[in-house]
């Protein structure tokens, strides 16, 4: 199992432009989220699916939007990049469907820097 | 939305036992308290999960006082390999939906020779 997946590992936007990062899980999990990871700061999130065909907002959802493709696939959508967006993205899967308690599996990270 | 908190960073010897005390006065009635490992660009990694009094696995002990507004990641023996940031994750309670997963701002751990 390769677990969660995540695409593109890096990527250079300018301001105003937009971009999708893609995940993909293959544990057959629940919940998916996307969280995002500022330099030497906790992570924050920002959208999840607690299952195939639900989203919600989480801290930090102004400026993205997501959608939860089928079970195993999750996107964060960025329709026009603003530098403070600057950041890591982390995306996380969890066999629960959004209750306690619950495990997530993170996936690799996506840098992305806006210019 | 509650702050959940964390010393920003420790240090230990090799061999030492470590204390690592996250705040999360808010925490959710049914929530669960979960601690993650996180190294240098990857993702965070589960470490150990509890509810209340205390839970032990292979690497860790999770320590909760009756009122669960704090916990205690306790690692024995602590290695060179064990230097990362720690974080805590709860959920607390929230007015958009039935509760907000919050992060704790992270500890980093640093293992000296």
């Amino acid at each position: 199992n390769a677990g969660v997946t995540q695409t593109p590992k890096f990527q250079v936007l300018k301001t105003g432009q937009s971009m999708t990062l893609q995940c993909a899980q293959d544990m057959n999990h629940n919940s998916m989220y996307w969280y995002r990871q500022d330099p030497g700061m906790g992570l924050r999130l920002i959208y999840y699916s607690a299952s195939e065909g639900t989203t919600d907002k989480g801290e930090v959802p102004n400026g993205y939007n997501v959608s939860r493709l089928n079970k195993r696939e999750f996107s964060l959508r960025l329709e026009s990049a603003a530098p403070s967006q600057t950041s890591v993205y982390f995306c996380a899967s969890s066999p629960t469907s959004g209750g306690s308690p619950e495990t997530q599996y993170f996936g690799p990270g996506t840098r992305l820097l806006v210019l | 939305l509650a702050k959940t908190t964390q010393p920003i960073s420790m240090d230990s010897y090799e061999g030492q036992e470590v204390n690592i005390t996250c705040s999360h006065n808010n925490i959710a009635t049914n929530d669960y308290i979960t601690w993650y490992q996180q190294f240098p660009s990857q993702g965070p990694r589960f470490i150990i999960q509890g509810y209340k009094t205390k839970v032990t696995n292979e690497v860790a002990s999770l320590f909760i006082p009756a009122d669960r507004k704090s916990s205690t990641l306790s690692l024995p023996r602590v290695s060179l390999s064990d230097t990362a940031v720690y974080y805590c994750l709860v959920g607390v309670p929230s007015s958009g939906s039935a509760r907000q997963l919050t992060f704790g701002s992270g500890t980093q751990l640093t293992v000296l020779p």
